[in-house]
């Protein structure tokens, strides 16, 4: 069973530009959360997708946007790169059941370590 | 807002023996989840244990267990018989019962695993 899968491991990039990472999930879920983990901090949720909106948002501005496909993948893009944009971002999914509304246990990928210079 | 709070930046711990890790949390709810994830320095979390509000029991897994105090507010993890492999960051983690996907992070703790 696959796990969460993300992509790329490592990407560097200058101030200005814009990124795009990726995630897939775990075999058989369909929610999907961005996290931005800071070195030496707890990770900060982004925002959540579920059948391809975006349902909850952190306290993140809209230069951090989303997308998810019907297969349940992910995409997070980032303009305007700032420094302080360079962090390990988190992709996590979790399961169907209930529904949206269900809580049930995050499962997280390995992770995107982004560098802005 | 919830908050999520780790005093412990570092522990240390001699193999084969128990630490605990301390965790307290801030919410007017009374349905949640608690968690404690572990993030080794290969970056992957890890999820270690999870505990429902509405459980009195204290959540274990193998070697690991929880205190989980919710009047106090406080969820605090034990691991026993310590192995060099626990060595990692230890995050707890809430997460209001209706929201499927924002968990809310403490800073972490570190744990060494002495030899």
């Amino acid at each position: 069973d696959a796990g969460v899968t993300q992509s790329p491991t490592h990407l560097i990039k200058t101030r200005g530009q814009q990124v795009t990472l990726r995630c897939s999930p775990k075999s058989g879920h369909d929610t999907v959360s961005w996290y931005q983990q800071a070195l030496g901090q707890g990770p900060q949720f982004i925002f959540q997708y579920y059948e391809e909106e975006e349902r909850q948002r952190g306290n993140f501005p809209d230069r951090f946007s989303g997308h998810q496909f019907p297969n349940y993948s992910s995409e997070l893009n980032v303009n305007a790169l700032l420094l302080g944009d360079s962090a390990l971002y988190l992709c996590a999914s979790s399961r169907p059941g209930q529904g949206f509304f269900e809580s049930d246990t995050q499962y997280f990928g390995p992770g995107t370590r982004l560098t802005v210079l | 807002a919830q908050t999520v709070t780790q005093s412990q930046p570092e522990m240390s711990v001699q193999e084969a023996e128990t630490v605990t890790l301390s965790c307290t949390y801030d919410t007017s709810e009374s349905d949640y989840y608690l968690f404690w994830y572990k993030q080794p320095p290969s970056r992957q979390m890890i999820l270690v244990i999870r505990q429902e509000a509405y459980k009195q029991q204290n959540a274990t897994e193998n070697r690991f267990s929880v205190n989980f105090q919710k009047a106090a507010k406080s969820f605090s993890l034990k691991i026993s018989d310590s192995q060099l492999g626990d060595a990692a960051m230890y995050f707890c983690a809430y997460r209001k019962d209706t929201n499927a996907g924002k968990s809310t992070f403490g800073d972490g703790t570190t744990l060494t695993v002495k030899p």
